[in-house]
């Protein structure tokens, strides 16, 4: 199974700051179509999961502009430009390149 | 506006069989492209993909949970099913549904539903 490796698990942030995380893969998430299937999600406390990014880059419906995706093949980065008290909880990537589909452990972003 | 909403018996005892139901509207799954994936949640831990299902009924299913797995889909009803068979306590989680397509994976989510395991 693909290992999807999170850093920071934690995160601690001031309002306005910009923060980000790295997700790293145990394998290339390009497929052979030359698609990247990696994704970002947001879990606020007591919510279900949020889409917030999907294919490396794309911003899910509704999500606000600050958050951003890059990264490519192994290495990839969700950025918050400008930390919002809204913006607390645990962030995910997760990959669908490879069968099955996994997660990364999460990071938790604190508001100071 | 897509919504989805998981059902389940809250509790049940190890080794009997989870039946689960989410019920969907804003989408079918008999249109071209559609799905609807399951994961799962242990209370303060991370997230687990279990399954999916597919217009074409085609499921893929998590090989960590071996053969006990088997999701289904009533499309006229706009319903998909999730069973697990032999749960024991490691089962004990929220289980959620969520609306896929290959582009937009579990872009909408249920609000999970809590299933214990306990004698």
């Amino acid at each position: 199974d693909v290992v999807l490796t999170q850093t920071p698990s934690t995160l601690s942030a001031t309002i306005g700051q910009s923060v980000s995380i790295s997700c790293r893969s145990s394998q290339s998430l390009l497929d052979s179509a030359g698609n990247t299937y990696l994704y970002w999600y947001l879990q606020r406390p007591g919510q279900s999961p949020q889409l917030l990014i999907y294919l490396v880059s794309n911003l899910g419906s509704g999500v606000p502009n600050r958050f951003s995706g890059s990264g490519s093949g192994t290495d990839f980065t969700l950025k918050i430009s400008g930390v919002e008290a809204e913006d607390l909880g645990v962030y995910y990537c997760m990959q669908a390149t490879h069968a099955p589909l996994t997660f990364g452990s999460g990071t938790k972003l604190e508001i100071k | 506006q897509v919504t989805l909403k998981e059902s389940g018996p809250g509790i049940l005892q190890p080794s009997h069989t989870l039946s689960l139901t989410c019920s969907f509207s804003g989408f079918s799954l008999s249109t071209y492209g559609m799905g609807v994936s399951w994961i799962r949640q242990p209370s303060g831990k991370g997230l687990e993909w279990l399954a999916s299902i597919w217009w074409n009924g085609n499921t893929y299913n998590n090989p960590s949970l071996k053969s006990r797995l088997t999701v289904s889909k009533d499309t006229s009803n706009n319903q998909a099913f999730l069973k697990v068979t032999s749960v024991d306590t490691a089962d004990t989680a929220t289980y959620y549904c969520a609306h896929t397509n290959w582009e937009h994976w579990f872009a909408y989510w249920g609000q999970g539903t809590l299933v214990t395991v306990s004698s």
